[in-house]
């Protein structure tokens, strides 16, 4: 079946350093990518997307490039805040134009030191 | 406008019992997700609805689980005789017919004792 690896947690980072944290997939076909972050006290968001190879989704100063080759999905993001400390999730649905549920990784919590 | 509301938002039983979670998705979304999630994991599907009917329930984990969505808007989570390992926070989702993006409610947490 379908799954997400993504960087076990937590992950401590000072204020402005960079931010990487690693997703691989595994599925049969080509997914569509996601990121969704779940701030402290607060349901899950959106925060980037790609639907198919090479894309790259960005948002809110993280980017990911959806890369076929590696079966990756890595957050970036260049200089980190305070605010970024929250927990992420890295996610695939197979859906192509249609409802599908997804697939979730088991999430790497973010703490940024000011 | 209003997001994904779920009711309650804390729900405590015990082992055995019969609960119903419920959940209100943004008007006009048609398609309704449920997922589970335990303590540092991330969340587990269990099944969607596109309109009316259940489209995938291949996510309820046994026959104590089901959920109906009888107009097509709210949908309740029904679990019955309630086991320890039920524990988690449930979580719903809705979204537009053919747009990936899931809006979530949230989450109901739920303890059975």
């Amino acid at each position: 079946g379908n799954s997400v690896t993504q960087m076990e947690g937590p992950v401590t980072l000072s204020e402005e350093a960079f931010l990487t944290i690693n997703c691989t997939y595994t599925a049969t076909g080509y997914p569509s990518l996601f990121w969704y972050v779940q701030y402290p006290g607060e349901g899950l968001q959106l925060l980037l997307k790609a639907t198919k190879a090479d894309d790259k989704g960005s948002n809110k100063g993280f980017e990911a490039t959806y890369r076929k080759e590696t079966t990756s999905f890595h957050l970036e993001k260049g200089s980190v805040q305070v605010s970024d400390s929250a927990v992420y999730f890295c996610a695939l649905t197979m859906a192509r134009g249609g409802a599908d549920g997804l697939t979730f990784g088991k999430g790497t919590h973010l703490i940024i030191q000011p | 406008g209003a997001g994904v509301s779920q009711t309650p938002s804390n729900k405590v039983t015990e082992k055995g019992k019969y609960v119903e979670l419920r959940c209100d998705p943004i008007s006009g979304h048609t398609a309704l997700y449920w997922y589970r999630q335990s303590l540092g994991q991330g969340p587990e599907f269990l099944i969607y609805f596109q309109g009316t009917g259940a489209a995938d329930d291949s996510g309820l984990p046994n026959d104590r689980f089901f959920a109906v969505r009888p107009e097509g808007s709210v949908s309740t989570l029904k679990i019955q005789r309630t086991e320890r390992g039920d524990s988690a926070v449930y979580l719903c989702a809705s979204s537009l017919t053919g747009n990936h993006e899931q809006y979530f409610g949230p989450g109901t947490r739920l303890t059975v004792t």
